[in-house]
């Protein structure tokens, strides 16, 4: 199995520092992406890095990819409270007959006021 | 912004029951998938759908499950004799799979609660 498992299950940090999640996986990788999920909604994309990367910047978001490793990381700098969310990670086989999207766990972030 | 529409955003059914739960797909997007989560617990894959037939299927997709894209708009997920354990979220997700990656737009979800 491809799936993702973050680290750790859950993190409560002080708004204004910053966050730090964890990612392990099992296969060969096209790409690893990061999802976001408020409470009862639905998954939101936020950053996608391919398996020839290392590392990826999108606003406050920095993804890190060590295929070696077979893990990723998500920073998110500067938390705000509007941060207080699930983060997952996913993963596309690289098998062009197994190309799901995989999810992880997932980490629970609470942003401390 | 496009969005993926789910119908019911609840449903409770007796066990049992057979359970229809429905989609609307971004209207470009050529690929559709059903993955669905235990309450507090990971996001599954459930099945994949492409070109009107599954793609891919999970372990978790048996028999009493299927897919359907009936009319080129709704994409629909059947449960035709409900467990206690299907009770879960059920999430639809569409993608273009433009420049070579998938990148998933989920819906909000259909919450399905089996008595």
């Amino acid at each position: 199995s491809q799936q993702g498992e973050e680290d750790p299950q859950a993190l409560s940090i002080q708004e204004g520092e910053n966050a730090t999640m964890n990612c392990s996986y099992k296969t060969s990788i096209n790409n690893l992406q990061w999802y976001r999920q408020n409470s009862g909604r639905g998954l939101v994309h936020l950053i996608l890095i391919r398996s020839n990367e290392r590392e990826k910047h999108s606003g406050r978001l920095r993804v890190t990819l060590d295929t070696s490793k077979k893990s990723s990381s998500l920073l998110i700098t500067a938390s705000r409270a509007a941060d207080t969310a699930s983060y997952f990670c996913a993963t596309e086989g690289a098998n062009y007959r197994d190309d799901k999207i995989i999810f992880g766990k997932g980490t629970r972030l609470h942003i401390l006021p | 912004e496009p969005e993926v529409t789910q119908t019911p955003s609840h449903q409770v059914t007796q066990m049992g029951q057979e359970v229809i739960l429905r989609c609307v797909p971004i209207s470009n997007h050529l690929y559709f998938y059903w993955y669905r989560q235990i309450l507090g617990q990971k996001v599954e894959f459930l099945v994949s759908f492409y070109n009107n037939e599954i793609s891919e299927k999970s372990e978790i997709f048996d028999d009493q499950f299927s897919v359907e894209r009936p009319d080129g708009s709704n994409f629909t997920l059947k449960i035709r004799s409900t467990k206690l354990e299907d009770s879960a979220m059920y999430f639809c997700a569409s993608d273009r799979r433009g420049l070579g990656a998938n990148v998933l737009t989920f819906g909000a979800g259909s919450r399905l609660t089996v008595l």
